[in-house]
């Protein structure tokens, strides 16, 4: 069965800081992968998601992620933060070929950004 | 549009009380639904999901159960709950596209 983990557990960050919060996966087959988002009080909203092609890919609100298989990896970036990205993120991952269709989530990142 | 319900927002019941969490869906047919929890402190956990009619497949043997008794409607139960099933509880469905949606969610307090 798949597996995702996200290491950084609670990020703090001053407005205009760099990110980078880690995910890494375990399954040897064919996966898409997300990245969700959870801002206070509100429900999950999809940030951004790889399916094929470019694995650079770009979200909404400046976010980016990239796929490097080798690594197993599918970290996000945003180059620089604002107070309002204080939510909790989740990477998420599809095993494709398994026919099942469901996410598997990782524990979730908690990032406060300071203005 | 295809949207998602899911009710209540907000539930707090005693423990050995009976529990029915409901979800639909509109705008589209024959979707795949999931229930999914998120504990406090931890990432968001499958608990069931269906492909159908009738077709539930159980991710966690827990003390939950979950039933679909028309095509867009996805319900969770438990006959007793326990102290343990607090957290909270999302229903989702995924379009042919893959974007998974999720409902606002419920949470559930089991006091």
């Amino acid at each position: 069965a798949q597996s995702v983990s996200q290491h950084n557990h609670h990020v703090i960050l001053s407005e205009a800081a760099s990110l980078e919060l880690g995910c890494n996966y375990s399954y040897g087959g064919t996966v898409n992968l997300f990245w969700y988002v959870q801002y206070p009080g509100q429900h999950l909203q999809l940030l951004l998601k790889y399916f094929s092609g470019d694995p650079l890919v770009k979200g909404i609100k400046g976010f980016e992620a990239e796929f490097i298989k080798s690594k197993f990896s599918f970290n996000l970036r945003k180059p620089s933060v604002q107070w309002s990205d204080t939510a909790e993120y989740f990477c998420a991952v599809n095993a494709w070929d398994t026919g099942r269709r469901a996410l598997t989530f990782g524990s979730g990142t908690r990032l406060q950004v300071q203005p | 549009s295809q949207t998602i319900h899911q009710w209540p927002a907000t539930l707090v019941q005693p423990v050995g009380s009976p529990l029915s969490l409901e979800c639909t869906v509109e705008g589209t047919s024959n979707p795949n639904l999931y229930w999914y929890r998120q504990a406090a402190g931890r990432g968001l956990q499958l608990l069931f999901y269906s492909v159908g009619i009738g077709q539930i497949s159980s991710e966690v043997p827990q003390n939950l159960s979950a039933s679909r008794p028309q095509d867009r409607q996805f319900i969770l139960s438990s006959k007793k709950l326990l102290l343990s099933d607090s957290g909270f509880y999302l229903c989702a469905w995924i379009p042919i596209n893959y974007g998974y949606t999720f409902g606002s969610g419920t949470r559930l307090t089991v006091v």
